[in-house]
């Protein structure tokens, strides 16, 4: 039971280079997120998901897609990088009442 | 919308001192509250929360918080600070329905003097 993972761990990208951050879980639920977290700023949300399907945007959602097709999997997508989006990624999971976390992914856009 | 407000991004205490980490939240219906701790360079781990029963909440390593509607606040403390306790806080507010994402204040970094 590996609960949310992310991979990669660390990445180093060029500016207008595109990737995909990947988060699975297996815990079977619908909720799904995606933070940003830099120093000082906490975490701020980029996109969220209510289930396979459906997504809606967060705080900072500008540079960044997602899609869901699956329960278990939410890709986020940077289409061309910039260095502002050199960050710590991390994906969570939400129970009704509990957030559940990945790893994270460095991110670090040259 | 739901807010949180994370009073001093750096607290240093003394080690076997007094920890204290404040948090206020903003929230137009009743909230369910959060604290994570983050180690450095590690993910977030889940010291606590509030969920409608008691308003007393006890977490893991020692740390509790209190749910306090009329002030509007959810400060965690410790008794007895640890160097081990060395980290970064975040506090979290959410709807109790579960339908919002958590909504995180910038973090408070704490430091334990020996």
């Amino acid at each position: 039971n590996a609960g949310v993972t992310q991979t990669p761990k660390f990445q180093v990208l060029k500016t207008g280079q595109s990737m995909t951050l990947q988060c699975a879980q297996d815990m079977n639920h619908e909720y799904m997120s995606w933070y940003r977290q830099d120093p000082g700023m906490g975490l701020r949300l980029i996109h969220y998901s209510v289930g396979a399907g459906i997504t809606d945007q967060g705080e900072v959602p500008n540079g960044y897609n997602v899609s869901r097709s699956t329960t278990e999997d939410f890709p986020l997508r940077l289409l061309s990088a910039a260095p502002s989006q050199t960050s710590v990624y991390f994906c969570a999971v939400r129970s009704y009442n509990e957030q559940f976390f990945g790893p994270g992914t460095r991110l670090t856009v040259l | 919308a739901q807010s949180v407000t994370q009073l001093g991004s750096h607290v240093s205490v003394s080690e076997g001192a007094l920890v204290l980490l404040r948090c206020n939240y903003s929230s137009s219906v009743p909230p369910y509250l959060f604290w994570y701790v983050q180690y450095p360079n590690q993910g977030l781990q889940l010291l606590l929360k509030y969920t409608s029963a008691a308003t007393l909440v006890k977490g893991i390593n020692g740390f509790e918080a209190e749910f306090k509607k009329s002030e509007t606040s959810f400060h965690l403390t410790k008794p007895s600070a640890h160097m081990s306790d060395a980290a970064e806080y975040f506090c979290a507010v959410s709807d109790v329905a579960g339908n919002t994402p958590l909504v995180f204040g910038k973090g408070t970094r704490l430091s334990v003097i020996a």
